[in-house]
Parts: C-alpha cells; structure tokens; sequence
C-alpha cells in the first residue's frame, strides 16, 4: 500500500542549529516528492519539490531535500534555522502518470526553535 | 497575483445545519481539491475536480458534496453539519490536464466548529 511516515513528530532545535527532518515513502511508481510547511493559522505552503534530475533539490527559504531511492527517503534540511523556521512540515508523494489525487501527505512534523 | 482564496475564515454552526465552503482560484488550474487536517491525520482528501462540470469522491467523502460550475470555483456542501466533521478545510488546485500529479497550491483554510 501507498504511505508516507514522518517518523518525527515534534522536534526542537536551537537557534542556528542545523535542521533535518526525515520521510519515507512507499509507492509502486516512479515517485513525485515534496515539502510543505504550515505556519501557524496558515495553508500549506510548497517549499521544494523533486520530479526528476538531480536528486538534491534546492527550495525556498534556504531549505533543501536529498531523494534517495534505496532508502526510499526524501528528507529535508536546513544548515542553520532561524526562529521563523517554527511550524509544521508536511512530507507528500505522488507518482509520475499517476492521478493527482493520488497524493498522500504525511501526518506532519511540528518544528519548534530553542533560542 | 493568481491566488486562491477561501471563505468564510472561521465557521460555527449547529449539528444538522447545512454549510457551503467557498474556494475560488485564479491561477486557471483545472484541477480543485478538497482535504480535512485533523490532529495526527495529517491532510484527507474530501473530493476533487479535474474540470468543469467533473466530481469525484476522496477518502473522507461521506457526509460532503461538491460541484463545479466553471474554472475558478469548487464550493464544499456540508449537508447536514455533525461534530465529528469540525475540523480545518482547506482547498487547494494544480494545472496539468487529464488530473495528472503536479504540484498542488493551497488556500489558507476554514477552520469550522460543529457544535
């Protein structure tokens, strides 16, 4: 079956410190990833996203994401996070040819910043 | 700027209260979403659209209508409003043609209490 884990479901780190948060997939396909982060009250907002190509993708906000096939993996990370890196981050999976609501989310990491 | 917007912001009503959600997009996608965020749920898929006059039901969809009339709007029927259904609605769109996996942009959320 299709899923997606957020092993992670709330982390804290310190200000300045660096940030990964982890996701893995299960999906029959070529797989379409991506990362979203929800601040409070807020939508989904998309930060990066991973189609094709090289598997080290660059997105907003000075975040990146590493797809790693044999870890079935796509996690994010940031080098150094600022306080206003604090919300919810939402890991997604489709496929390539797939139908688009055949996207699933994860359940989500909280990110809260120590100062 | 091509945005997505929903309204009302926040919602009460009573239990057996019909209830329509706006969600009204101006980035031309044809593709409109419905999903449910419940606390360690993440996001459910209510119903989607891939196009004019197309409906069809997601994961959560009893107790929801939608329809779609034109482009830029798929409005969300709560036919007779229940406790279990309180819970932050957020609409969302994508732009490939055939429903194909593309990225998804979201509104900024309903966040309605049934009590």
């Amino acid at each position: 079956a299709q899923s997606v884990t957020q092993p992670d479901i709330h982390i804290t780190v310190s200000e300045g410190a660096s940030l990964e948060l982890r996701c893995n997939y299960s999906y029959g396909a070529t797989p379409y990833l991506f990362w979203y982060v929800q601040s409070p009250g807020q939508g989904l907002q998309l930060l990066l996203k991973y189609f094709s190509g090289d598997t080290l993708v660059q997105g907003i906000k000075g975040f990146e994401a590493e797809f790693k096939r044999s870890q079935s993996s796509f996690n994010l990370r940031k080098p150094s996070v600022h306080w206003s890196d604090a919300a919810e981050y939402f890991c997604a999976v489709g496929a390539k040819y797939s139908s688009a609501s055949k996207i699933i989310f994860g359940s989500g990491t909280r990110l809260s910043i120590r100062p | 700027d091509a945005e997505i917007t929903q309204s009302p912001r926040h919602k009460i009503t009573e239990t057996g209260r019909q209830v329509t959600l706006a969600c009204h997009q101006t980035w031309n996608h044809n593709n409109m979403f419905w999903y449910r965020q419940d606390l360690g749920h993440g996001l459910r898929l209510i119903h989607y659209s891939y196009g004019v006059q197309d409906t069809n039901k997601g994961e959560v969809s009893d107790g929801y209508s939608v329809s779609r009339s034109n482009t830029e709007d798929l409005p969300l029927t709560l036919e007779s409003a229940a406790s279990s259904q309180t819970s932050v609605y957020f609409c969302a769109s994508s732009e490939s043609s055939g429903g194909d996996t593309d990225t998804q942009y979201f509104g900024p959320g309903t966040r309605l209490t049934v009590l």
